[in-house]
């Protein structure tokens, strides 16, 4: 399968607690994207990669979210001290830059 | 900033009928347009884009849309519906990088 894979696919933790999200994108995508998609809404932009460096954080991403993409190749989220709030689908994207973004199937968190 | 508006939450259509979901969306530049499927408990998975050339767009599961810039518009239309068409579906723009989505249509076949 040469998708964008996300893992886990679901978690549910304990508010206060730590979670970290893996996203692979397609080895030849250069461009990595973070959404967030809550109940009844469009996605909503998080940050981006090209190659390893982040180049763009949304207001959304307050400091307890952190995004890696060491060495240009899978991406890691995470959200330390989580927050019911922070209950949510998060997507993860990838593109060549030419407008073919292709998303993975998202990782549920429920903070509980 | 670029936003998207999808005017219709839901739309209840009948199997077999034709259906159009509406989207518009506001940009000062060019921008790229999308319409995106989501299916329960999945991603997103692409239906068609509109980049440049021709403003009819074809894409998959017989779905087309067509780009009028005028209007600042890319409704998504369909001829007959399906069961296997429900759905929620999400209009998006692009001008550099990044997707700006609509908040969703949800499309709802009634045999």
């Amino acid at each position: 399968d040469t998708g964008v894979s996300q893992n886990p696919r679901h978690k549910i933790t304990k508010r206060g607690q730590n979670v970290t999200f893996r996203c692979d994108p397609i080895s030849e995508h250069n461009r990595l994207y973070w959404y967030r998609q809550t109940l009844g809404q469009g996605p909503e932009f998080l940050t981006y990669f090209q190659n390893e460096a982040q180049l763009e954080k949304s207001r959304l991403l307050s400091d307890r979210f952190s995004a890696e993409r060491p060495k240009g190749s899978f991406s890691t989220l995470e959200i330390q001290r989580t927050e019911q709030g922070d209950s949510a689908m998060y997507l993860c994207a990838s593109d060549t830059g030419a407008g073919c973004y292709t998303f993975g199937s998202g990782t549920r968190l429920t903070v509980v | 900033a670029q936003s998207v508006t999808q005017l219709d939450s839901q739309v209840p259509v009948f199997e077999e009928a034709p259906v159009e979901l509406r989207c518009n969306y506001s940009s000062s530049v060019s921008v790229y347009l999308f319409w995106y499927v989501q299916y329960p408990n999945q991603g997103l998975q692409l239906l068609l884009k509109y980049l440049s050339g021709s403003t009819l767009v074809k894409g998959i599961n017989g779905f087309e849309a067509e780009f009028n810039k005028s209007q600042t518009s890319f409704h998504l239309r369909k001829p007959s519906v399906h069961i296997s068409d429900t759905a929620e579906y999400f209009c998006a723009v692009s001008v550099v990088e990044k997707l700006t989505f609509g908040t969703g249509t949800r499309l709802t076949i009634i045999p």
